[in-house]
């Protein structure tokens, strides 16, 4: 089966602009989780969904994060604007259901800089 | 608060040896554990996972062993290869608010030596 896929891989951007980040979970997985790794760190959830429905943003810095999941599979995640701490890997991930415990199948991330 | 954390950062280790890396958990409802490997530039990758009501499973060269009197995880790699070079993390799920919810920890970075 096809993996978790994100885009950009990679993005530079200065601070107080905007950036967004895309995913495709896997096919057919209802949940989709939102990970910020910074550098030397574990991943921390930001956001989760299942299906089109946010379960979990409890972690989200609401004033300047934001993600979607509207029709329920793809993703994207936005940062307006960006500090000099958003600096990290933001990593997607998927499971078939947020009910059963089942492990989380991860992308490759973005890399996002803030200069 | 809550927490994952692992006793070493970095474990080096010959090639061929055995490694064990080791992980703490805090909260006494986690019922599920995954393994994550995780190499430069890349996701985590699933390695092994292991259900509270188990005590110990085998993969292939990989162990997971629970001992959740003490909260305790631990990664036993067999006959350790330069390809296990990376690193690892535990996570700990548990059930809340009607979710399964993930905590990491903070990982430790494996060194094979050759």
């Amino acid at each position: 089966e096809a993996g978790v896929a994100q885009s950009p891989r990679y993005k530079i951007i200065e601070k107080r602009q905007s950036v967004a980040f895309w995913c495709n979970p896997i096919s057919g997985h209802a949940t989709l989780y939102w990970y910020q790794q910074i550098l030397g760190q574990g991943p921390k959830l930001l956001i989760q969904f299942q299906n089109n429905g946010v379960v979990d943003d409890s972690q989200l810095p609401k004033d300047r994060f934001s993600a979607e999941r509207l029709k329920g599979v793809d993703s994207t995640l936005k940062i307006q604007p960006a500090k000099l701490e958003d600096s990290a890997v933001y990593l997607c991930a998927s499971s078939p259901s947020e009910r059963s415990n089942s492990p989380l199948h991860f992308g490759n991330g973005t890399r996002l800089t803030v200069t | 608060g809550e927490s994952v954390g692992l006793h070493l950062p970095t474990l080096s280790v010959q090639e061929g040896d055995n490694s064990i890396i080791n992980c703490a958990y805090s909260n006494s409802a986690s019922d599920y554990f995954i393994w994550y490997k995780q190499e430069s530039g890349k996701g985590p990758q699933f390695i092994i996972d292991i259900r509270s009501n188990m005590d110990k499973r085998q993969g292939q060269r990989v162990t997971v062993l629970l001992n959740k009197t003490v909260k305790h995880l631990s990664l036993q790699i067999a006959a350790t290869q330069p390809g296990d070079s990376a690193v690892y993390f535990c996570a700990e799920g548990k059930r809340a608010s009607g979710t399964y919810k993930y905590i990491f920890g903070t990982g430790t970075r494996l060194k094979v030596l050759a």
